[in-house]
């Protein structure tokens, strides 16, 4: 059974770090590009972050370039969000999602950013 | 970026009616490959989505076969031939042939 599971949810205040993880099993991890996806409360999904199987190429969204950084850990089957330069608006339930036929979604995390 | 446009916004349906949303895309998704990658995904209340259609109209294996989806180009259609009580929640429609993949904006389908 495949299962993403994120971790690293919490309250941070503005202008502050947060790092989350996302440990992948059931697949095979290294061979396939993770994704971050979040979604604002009561809002829409926003993809926000790729990174290649091998970690070779890494995109962003536009609001959030600059102050977050994607990674892996293949040997760890693990998937990381780097987040600096928090702002409320990145208040939201962050998701690992793996895509592209099969996709998986993970649970979701959820980050909150307030003073 | 890819514009995708839903509707309805939302639709109340009685169990056994039937469903259509439409997903509008503000370009072609029909990829290099001849592929279109136009997927379907349900958010249930307080979980997180699941997947139900990828490349237009085919089926993850543990979707009933009362879904189904069609379209192409820039216009594409989910149904639900009977909807059942476990069918509520927001359906998202999202594009992955143009970098970046960006999603619609939600029909919310409540039973009434």
């Amino acid at each position: 059974e495949v299962q993403l599971v994120e971790s690293g949810e919490g309250l941070v205040q503005p202008g502050s770090s947060m790092k989350l993880s996302c440990v992948a099993s059931g697949f095979t991890f290294s061979n396939y590009g993770m994704n971050w996806i979040r979604q604002a409360p009561k809002k829409g999904l926003e993809w926000i972050a790729l990174i290649y199987y091998d970690s070779s190429s890494k995109y962003y969204a536009d609001s959030v370039k600059g102050r977050f950084t994607i990674s892996r850990d293949n040997s760890k089957n693990t998937l990381y969000l780097e987040m600096n330069s928090l702002r409320s608006e990145d208040t939201a339930m962050y998701y690992c999602v793996k895509l592209g036929a099969p996709d998986y979604w993970g649970q979701g995390v959820m980050v909150t950013v307030s003073s | 970026d890819v514009v995708m446009t839903q509707t309805p916004v939302s639709l109340s349906l009685a169990i056994g009616q039937p469903a259509s949303i439409s997903c509008k895309s503000s370009q072609s998704l029909l990829g290099t490959s001849g592929k279109t990658f136009l997927n379907w995904i349900l958010q249930r209340p307080g979980q997180s989505p699941k997947r139900l259609i990828y490349q237009v109209s085919k089926l993850y294996s543990e979707v009933p076969d009362r879904f189904s989806g069609s379209g192409s180009e820039t216009e594409f259609t989910l149904k639900i031939s009977r909807v059942e009580a476990e069918d509520l929640g927001v359906y998202y429609c999202w594009q992955g042939t143009h970098f970046p993949l960006t999603f619609g904006s939600g029909t919310k389908l409540e039973i009434k």
